[in-house]
């Protein structure tokens, strides 16, 4: 089956800069890979959705890359703002998602 | 947007007692619902598949007569803890897609429901 790997240190940078997670899997090419905030007590809130063979997706200050070769997505935060401050979740799956631990990000006024 | 409703967020009860959870889906159709457990500061596991009108799909080691599984109508599903225990104490959070439950399509996450047993 899939493992969803993602760094589970949190990731503290400052206000202004840019917010990079990395979320690796191991086994098949998925055909889409999605990424989730979570708060704390909250459930997942959808943020992007990237496929096999889109390279990058964008949406507002976020951006998403999906590497086959690596086997890795990176998700990153431009002008990152305390209101960033959350768990993102890395997603894939055949129909219910598996996931990976999440990485906690920590933006620092 | 699709919005998920979770009831209760809260729960706090006996060791013994079971517990009923409701997740409906507000402004579409869901013939697929998911159960996902977290415990603090770990990832969602899948626990089971809800389908309407048909039974639910237990994840490998999860109790099918522990975690009832009830998708009566295409709007909502119910996750009925029996006999609870303090070892089922955890977040306990459901989620559906406009769709038929594929990859493909983004979940929308209820807000879970915080399981505590005395």
């Amino acid at each position: 089956s899939q493992k969803i790997e993602q760094n589970s240190e949190a990731l503290n940078i400052q206000e202004g800069k840019t917010a990079t997670l990395t979320c690796n899997y191991t086994n098949y090419s998925p055909a889409y890979l999605q990424w989730y905030r979570q708060d704390p007590g909250r459930g997942p809130v959808f943020l992007l959705l990237i496929r096999e063979n889109e390279k990058e997706k964008r949406k507002e200050r976020l951006k998403v890359t999906f590497d086959t070769t690596l086997k890795q997505s990176l998700f990153h935060i431009t002008a990152s703002q305390p209101a960033d401050s959350a768990t993102y979740l890395c997603g894939t799956g055949r129909r219910a998602l598996t996931f990976g631990s999440g990485t906690r990000l920590q933006v620092q006024p | 947007g699709a919005v998920v409703s979770q009831h209760p967020s809260r729960v706090i009860c006996k060791s013994g007692t079971s517990v009923k959870i409701e997740c409906r889906s507000l402004d579409f159709q869901a013939t697929t619902m998911f159960w996902y457990r977290q415990f603090p500061k770990q990832s969602l596991m899948l626990m089971a598949t809800s389908n309407e009108g048909s039974k639910a799909t237990y994840e490998q080691g999860v109790e099918k007569d522990k975690f009832l599984i009830n998708h009566a109508s295409l709007t909502l599903s119910t996750l009925t803890v029996t006999s609870a225990h303090p070892e089922d104490s955890s977040f306990y959070i459901c989620s559906a897609s406009g769709g038929a439950g594929n990859s493909n399509q983004p979940q929308h996450f209820g807000d879970g429901t915080r399981l505590s047993i005395l």
